[in-house]
């Protein structure tokens, strides 16, 4: 059974820094793996999607890398702004499966 | 927008009551899944349809839920006499399956559940 993790819980950083968050999987067999923001209250906003054969995807201020050998993805924020501050969660699509395993999310908060 | 949407997004309901939620995925995508998602934890899966038969129930997924997804369109979602552990919020998300698999998930904005 897949199982995602998210290290850390909650991230408090001053506005401008760059920050790493961390995700692991226990298996590695998957089709992709997917970053989403999520607002107090509010549904997922889909950010970076990076399938099996990828090392690593970019959108804007935002780089997420892939490495399956050891089961862990990265999201890179560069330059951080109170805007960023959200619930950052991590999902993986296994093989053999059709759902999506979220971790429990990294809680971001970037003061002004 | 062509994106999915949920109705309603807030319920407020009393214990033992029956509520019901629905989703309209987009428009040309096939398969359709609920996710149930309590604070501070991430999303779970709940059930998925691809058009309009049930494929996957999770063991969350107790006998006083059911879904169910008619002519492989929108989708609703029942919890019957509800209880205070359901309040949650309730995601829906669609696909296109393909043959490879593998296929994105779109979100919708969710359905905040509170059973007082």
């Amino acid at each position: 059974k897949q199982e995602v993790t998210q290290i850390p819980a909650a991230l408090s950083v001053p506005e401008g820094e760059n920050l790493v968050l961390n995700c692991s999987f226990t298996d590695s067999a998957i089709y992709n793996l997917q970053w989403f923001r999520q607002d107090p209250g509010k549904g997922l906003t889909s950010l970076l999607l990076i399938q099996s054969s990828q090392r690593e995807q970019t959108s804007g201020r935002l780089n997420a890398s892939l490495d399956k050998s050891s089961g862990r993805s990265t999201l890179y924020i560069a330059a951080s702004q109170p805007g960023d501050s959200a619930t950052y969660l991590c999902a993986a699509l296994t093989r053999g499966y059709s759902t999506l395993t979220f971790g429990k999310g990294t809680m971001l908060l970037v003061s002004p | 927008d062509t994106g999915v949407s949920q109705d309603p997004r807030h319920k407020i309901t009393k214990r033992g009551q029956n509520v019901t939620f629905r989703c309209d995925p987009i428009s040309e995508h096939n398969r359709l899944y609920w996710y149930r998602q309590t604070l501070g934890q991430g999303p779970e899966f709940l059930t998925y349809f691809q058009n309009e038969a049930q494929l996957e129930k999770s063991r969350l997924l107790s006998d006083r839920f059911s879904a169910e997804r008619p002519k492989g369109s929108f989708s609703t979602l029942e919890i019957q006499r509800t209880e205070q552990g359901d309040s949650a919020m309730y995601l829906c998300a669609s696909s296109l399956a393909g043959l490879a698999g593998g296929e994105t998930q779109y979100f919708g904005p969710g359905t905040r559940l509170l059973v007082l």
